[in-house]
């Protein structure tokens, strides 16, 4: 079945420490995107990426990396310049570059300070 | 800055009851509209969506959405829901000038159903 896999569901950070979220997708879907859930805030946008070798920051960038070398994979670096990562972070992707076409969803990996 | 409003945080019904859910947003320009939802221990996933056309418009499990343009609103509608419908329920908004899929969700609504 076609779908979204992120890796690791939980994952805790030490302090000073980067840490890196995977997002695969088999949809062939040309955008994928990275939002951050914080209880009572919704989703906020992180970074995205439209096509391969190209991504764009979100409203929320700062102390984030990313990289977009396949078309299937878009993984998220949490550095230690995000003081405040402790949060559900969900990967999307969706059909064409454009937003007429829906978003599907990764289940999400939970990331915690140790 | 263009932002989106779910007016109910929490929302409690009994099975049976109406349900409406009210989303507003602040973008004077063309959008996309879509209704996700996030039944326990799943992932997100599309309620319904509205790109043009008949303001109307029906989503999975019974749900539609109204799109009045000259209120900026959204609102999501179920005759009468019931405990299976228990779940957090997000508005998005993709304005359109951007030519990108970017999705601006609002604070998202949890819904209790109670049987």
């Amino acid at each position: 079945d076609g779908g979204i896999t992120q890796s690791p569901k939980y994952l805790f950070r030490k302090e000073g420490q980067n840490v890196t979220l995977s997002c695969e997708q088999n949809l062939n879907h040309d955008a994928m995107y990275w939002y951050r859930q914080d209880p009572g805030q919704g989703l906020r946008l992180i970074y995205y990426s439209q096509i391969v070798n190209d991504f764009q920051k979100g409203d929320i960038a700062e102390g984030y990396s990313v990289s977009r070398e396949k078309k299937e994979s878009f993984p998220l670096t949490v550095t230690s310049a995000q003081k405040n990562p402790t949060a559900f972070y969900l990967c999307a992707s969706s059909y064409g570059q454009y937003g007429n076409q829906p978003q599907h969803f990764g289940d999400g990996t939970r990331l915690s300070i140790l | 800055a263009q932002s989106v409003s779910q007016h109910n945080h929490h929302v409690i019904l009994s099975e049976a009851a109406s349900l409406e859910l009210g989303c507003n947003y602040s973008y004077g320009g063309t959008v996309n509209l879509f209704w996700y939802v996030q039944y326990p221990g799943q992932h997100l996933q599309l309620l319904l969506k509205y790109f043009s056309g008949d303001p109307l418009v029906k989503g999975i499990k019974g749900f539609e959405a109204e799109f009045i343009k000259s209120k900026f609103s959204f609102n999501l509608r179920k005759p009468s829901v019931q405990w299976s419908d228990t779940a957090e329920y997000f508005c998005a908004v993709n304005p359109t000038s951007g030519n990108t899929g970017k999705l601006i969700f609002g604070q998202g609504t949890t819904l209790q159903v109670k049987p």
